[in-house]
C-alpha cells in the first residue's frame, strides 16, 4: 500500500530538548515536504527536499533543520525546540517534475507540544 | 509569489443543502489547483485537482470545481451535502513556470454539516 508514515504521531517535551520526527515513503518519490498546520493559517511550508541530498526552505523554516540522505527518508529536526513550534506537523510526497500526476502524499501528522 | 484566499472560514449548513467554497490565487501564469480535505484528525485527502482542459473538474464524494481562470477563482461544489462532508478543506496552488517546488495552502475552511 502507498503511503507515508511519520512517527513519532504525539510528542511531548520540553523547551530546548532536542527532538527528531521522522518520515518515511514507500513510493518512490524524489519530492517530499514538511508542512506544519496551526489554526486559522491553514498549512505552510517549512522545508523541501527535491532529491537525495537536495533540500530547501519554505515558507517558515526557522528552528527547523532536515536532511535527505536516503529517497525514501525525509526526517524534520528541532535542534532547541520553542513554545511556537507547538503544532500539529505534515510530512508528504510527491512526483517531482509536475504533470497530470502531480498529487501530493500526505503522512498522518505529527502532533507536538513544547511546554 | 503565490498566494491563495479562501474567504470563507466557516460554514455551516444543513444536510441535503448545496455547497459552494470560494478559493481565489494571485498569480499572473499558469497554475496547478488542487482541492484537499481533512476530516476530524486525520491527514490531508485529495479531492480534486485541475491541471488543464476542461474547466471543471470532478472529484471524489461527489464534489467539483469550476476554474474561472478570469477571476482566478478555483471554486469548489457540491449539489447536496451529507453529515459525512463535515471536514475541513483546504485550496492549494502550484505555480508554474518556476519549478514545481512549492504548493501553497489557503487557510482552509471548515465545514459543518446539521443532520
Amino acid at each position: 500500500e502507498a503511503q507515508v508514515t511519520q512517527n513519532p504521531r504525539y510528542l511531548i517535551t520540553v523547551t530546548g530538548k532536542k527532538l527528531t520526527v521522522t518520515c518515511s515513503q514507500n513510493m518512490n518519490h524524489e519530492y517530499m515536504s514538511w508542512y506544519r498546520q496551526d489554526p486559522g493559517l491553514g498549512l505552510r511550508q517549512i522545508y523541501y527536499s527535491m532529491n537525495v541530498e537536495v533540500t530547501d526552505k519554505g515558507d517558515v523554516p526557522e528552528g527547523y533543520k532536515v536532511s535527505r540522505k536516503e529517497k525514501r527518508n525525509f526526517p524534520l529536526i528541532l535542534e532547541s525546540p520553542s513554545p511556537n513550534q507547538t503544532s500539529l506537523y505534515f510530512c508528504a510526497s510527491r512526483v517531482w517534475g509536475g504533470g497530470t500526476t502531480d498529487t501530493q502524499y500526505f503522512g498522518p501528522g505529527t502532533r507536538l507540544t513544547v511546554l | 509569489a503565490q498566494s491563495v484566499s479562501q474567504h470563507n472560514h466557516h460554514v455551516i449548513l444543513s444536510e441535503a443543502a448545496s455547497l459552494e467554497l470560494g478559493c481565489n490565487y494571485s498569480y499572473g501564469g499558469t497554475v496547478n489547483l488542487f482541492w484537499y480535505v481533512q476530516y476530524p484528525g486525520q491527514h490531508l485527502q485529495l479531492l480534486l485537482k485541475y491541471f488543464s482542459g476542461d474547466p471543471l473538474v470532478k472529484g471524489i464524494k461527489g464534489f467539483e470545481a469550476e476554474f474561472i481562470k478570469s477571476k482566478f477563482s478555483f471554486n469548489l461544489r457540491k449539489p447536496s451535502v451529507q453529515w459525512s462532508d463535515t471536514a475541513e478543506y483546504f485550496c492549494a496552488v502550484n505555480a508554474l513556470g518556476g519549478g514545481y517546488q512549492k504548493v501553497t495552502f489557503g487557510t482552509g475552511t471548515k465545514l459543518q454539516v446539521i443532520p
